[in-house]
């Protein structure tokens, strides 16, 4: 099956400082790349939508300049969390899609970010 | 607000033990049902897609149906084994949109 890497896999970081967390498709092309988040107990909420070479779109409440998203070629997407706080501390995953709607998304194992 | 409801929030069974569990979404605008397993520290494995009012999928001692009538998916797996052990996430999403998750179904199997 295809398989998408994320690193690191987790990051400690002090107050005020940035984050960047890479998500790799190893075996295929992807159009469509997400990111997501998750809170103890909760459900992956999305936070953005982005297609390779093009903005991406973040859902609503997201702050798009402290979670910058690149999306530079169709096996590489980026998040980077700027001057991370503590209420950034969560798990971020993301995930990788081809072309249609009804595509499977393959996810990579997440990363736990904790902000100090 | 859409929202994707799964039940029970968790199970313990035995190994041997058949289990379902249950994915509620909205019925309207309906385009597809996703089933994930996602054991700890592992990526979400995906196991079904499913688009069409009444799809039966198999996969080895899991299965799934779907009624988007209604705005629900069971999922079946017969003969649980502690390697099943996990949590089972469903998505859906309506034409264009991307997946909305439920919480997921947290599954343990003893020996």
């Amino acid at each position: 099956g295809a398989v998408v890497s994320q690193h690191p896999s987790w990051v400690i970081c002090k107050s005020g400082t940035s984050v960047k967390i890479e998500c790799r498709s190893l075996d295929f092309q992807a159009t469509t790349m997400f990111w997501y988040r998750q809170f103890p107990k909760q459900s992956l909420m999305l936070m953005a939508t982005s297609n390779e070479g093009s903005k991406a779109t973040y859902e609503q409440g997201v702050e798009k300049d402290k979670f910058l998203i690149n999306h530079a070629s169709l096996t590489l997407s980026t998040l980077t969390v700027t001057s991370a706080h503590p209420e950034d501390s969560s798990f971020y995953i993301c995930s990788a899609r081809g072309t249609g709607w009804t595509d499977t998304q393959y996810f990579g194992p997440g990363t736990r970010l904790t902000v100090l | 607000i859409l929202n994707v409801e799964q039940s029970p929030q968790s199970l313990h069974v035995q190994e041997g033990d058949s289990t379902n569990f249950t994915c509620s979404f909205p019925s309207s605008n309906f385009y597809a049902l996703h089933w994930y397993r996602w054991e700890t520290a592992k990526s979400p494995e995906a196991l079904f897609v499913m688009t069409l009012n009444g799809d039966e999928k198999k996969k080895g001692r899991i299965s799934a149906t779907l009624n988007t009538k209604e705005g629900y998916s069971y999922l079946y797996i017969k003969g649980s084994q502690p390697e099943d052990s996990a949590t089972y996430l469903c998505a859906f999403n309506q034409a264009g949109t991307a997946l909305i998750f439920g919480k997921g179904t947290t599954l343990s199997v003893s020996s």
